[in-house]
């Protein structure tokens, strides 16, 4: 069946601009799981969300991020005036429930961000 | 296509037994294996292996990588209830800055 999807795959943006990066869980996956990883470093929990609850923000590096998960399905991550720092691999993530143990995350393919 | 397969896809031990856990990949321009332990949220960096043949080791944990056979093993020895955990393998490949692509993950659970 279909995975997770991410849009773009690639984006080159400018120091100062806003970008916004989509992520298509799979099916019926109530959590859903924003991550960034960074050459060479480990992956970086942002956010995450779980079915109708206030989502878990402990994870976001300053208030210029934000993401939204509408209908409980597709989430968007919102940078604000992007900074060269902010280039990644912006990784998303959905699970059936967040039970535990942990349920297994499944990936997308990422959309990898380069701020010039 | 572009891949990274993991088996198996889990794993039921008892405390002290060894665990391998494998991960073969199929990318273009690879350039390193990362391993990670997933238990909570966010997934705990591991293992990077860029070269063939050499051990890397962190206590119990250790990992190499097979270039030419293209997989890399996951090793675990004397577990305990603590290393049950989803463990994911991801390769970083391809040119200009790379892509990176994770396998579904081994499930492992280590009873007492």
């Amino acid at each position: 069946g279909a995975g997770v999807s991410q849009s773009p795959s690639n984006k080159v943006t400018e120091k100062g601009k806003d970008v916004e990066l989509r992520c298509d869980p799979i099916s019926g996956h109530t959590a859903l799981y924003w991550y960034r990883q960074s050459l060479g470093q480990g992956l970086e929990f942002l956010i995450y969300f779980q079915g109708n609850s206030a989502p878990d923000k402990s994870g976001l590096p300053s208030d210029r991020f934000s993401a939204e998960r509408t209908g409980g399905s597709v989430s968007t991550l919102t940078i604000q005036r992007t900074q060269q720092e902010d280039s990644a691999v912006y990784l998303c993530a959905s699970s059936l429930s967040d039970s535990l143990p942990t349920d297994t995350q499944y990936f997308g393919p990422g959309t990898r961000l380069t701020v010039l | 296509e572009d891949k990274v397969v993991q088996s198996p896809l889990s794993l039921v031990v008892h405390e002290g037994d060894t665990v391998t856990l494998n991960c073969s990949y199929e990318v273009t321009n690879f350039r390193s294996l990362l391993w990670y332990k997933q238990e909570k949220k966010a997934p705990t960096f591991l293992f990077m292996l860029t070269s063939s043949g050499i051990e890397k080791k962190s206590g119990r944990l250790s990992s190499i990588l097979d270039k030419k056979e293209l997989f890399s093993i996951l090793n675990i020895t004397a577990t305990q209830t603590g290393d049950s955990a989803i463990y994911l393998c991801a390769v970083y490949y391809g040119g200009s800055q790379g892509n990176l692509i994770f396998g579904k993950g081994t499930k492992l659970s280590v009873k007492p």
